[in-house]
């Protein structure tokens, strides 16, 4: 079974710029999360969608926003770039709640 | 808020010892908890997972433990390989699915 395949793998973008990044999640998982990862703050939670419903979101201010498909792949955006935004975004899918995150290998976001 | 936090940032350990890997949480309410391991260039991969009604699970060549009284989890690892130096998490799964994660541990094991 293919694993969580997240595209682009690198992006550079400018600052004021917006990007969409992309997640294919395992065949079957119907929950995608997304997921910032930085050195200073670790992981943090940026949504997550199950059926094509945002069913929960962190705190993260409104230019970073998410959908889901009705196959269950979903993307994210980020508008107005900020040099802060520069991270990697990590992608995890899952069968649904109480069940652990399978993730893919991220889309690294360089803000210049 | 939740939070769980990692006791050492960093850990270094000689090839075939145990490694032994902390995690503090404050949500008395959790009650499953997941370790992830984190290669350079990859996203966390699942090793173990515990829920709240276990004290000890064991998989291969590692053990989870949760000490509920005091809030604590651990991750051991037994006879210590190059291929597990790593950035290892501990996370809450809370309401609705949501995974809290700690800040992480760097394990580095020396040939």
């Amino acid at each position: 079974k293919a694993g969580v395949t997240q595209t682009p793998r690198y992006l550079i973008k400018t600052r004021g710029q917006q990007v969409t990044l992309s997640c294919s999640p395992i065949s079957g998982h119907r929950s995608v999360s997304w997921y910032q990862q930085t050195p200073g703050q670790g992981l943090q939670f940026l949504f997550e969608y199950f059926s094509e419903t945002q069913r929960n979101k962190g705190n993260f201010p409104g230019r970073f926003s998410g959908r889901q498909f009705s196959n269950s792949r979903s993307e994210m955006n980020v508008s107005t770039l900020e040099l802060g935004d520069s991270a990697l975004y990590l992608c995890a899918s899952s069968l649904g709640s109480d069940t652990p995150l399978h993730f893919g290998n991220g889309t690294r976001l360089t803000v210049t | 808020g939740e939070s769980v936090g990692l006791h050492l940032p960093t850990l270094s350990v000689q090839e075939g010892d145990n490694s032994i890997i902390n995690c503090a949480y404050s949500n008395s309410a959790s009650d499953y908890f997941i370790w992830y391991k984190q290669e350079s260039g990859k996203g966390p991969q699942f090793i173990i997972d515990i829920r709240s009604n276990m004290d000890k699970r064991q998989g291969q060549r590692v053990t989870v433990l949760l000490n509920k009284t005091v809030k604590h989890l651990s991750l051991q690892i037994a006879a210590t390989q190059p291929g597990d130096s790593a950035v290892y998490f501990c996370a809450e799964i809370g309401n609705a699915g949501k995974s809290t994660f700690g800040d992480g541990t760097t394990l580095t094991v020396k040939p």
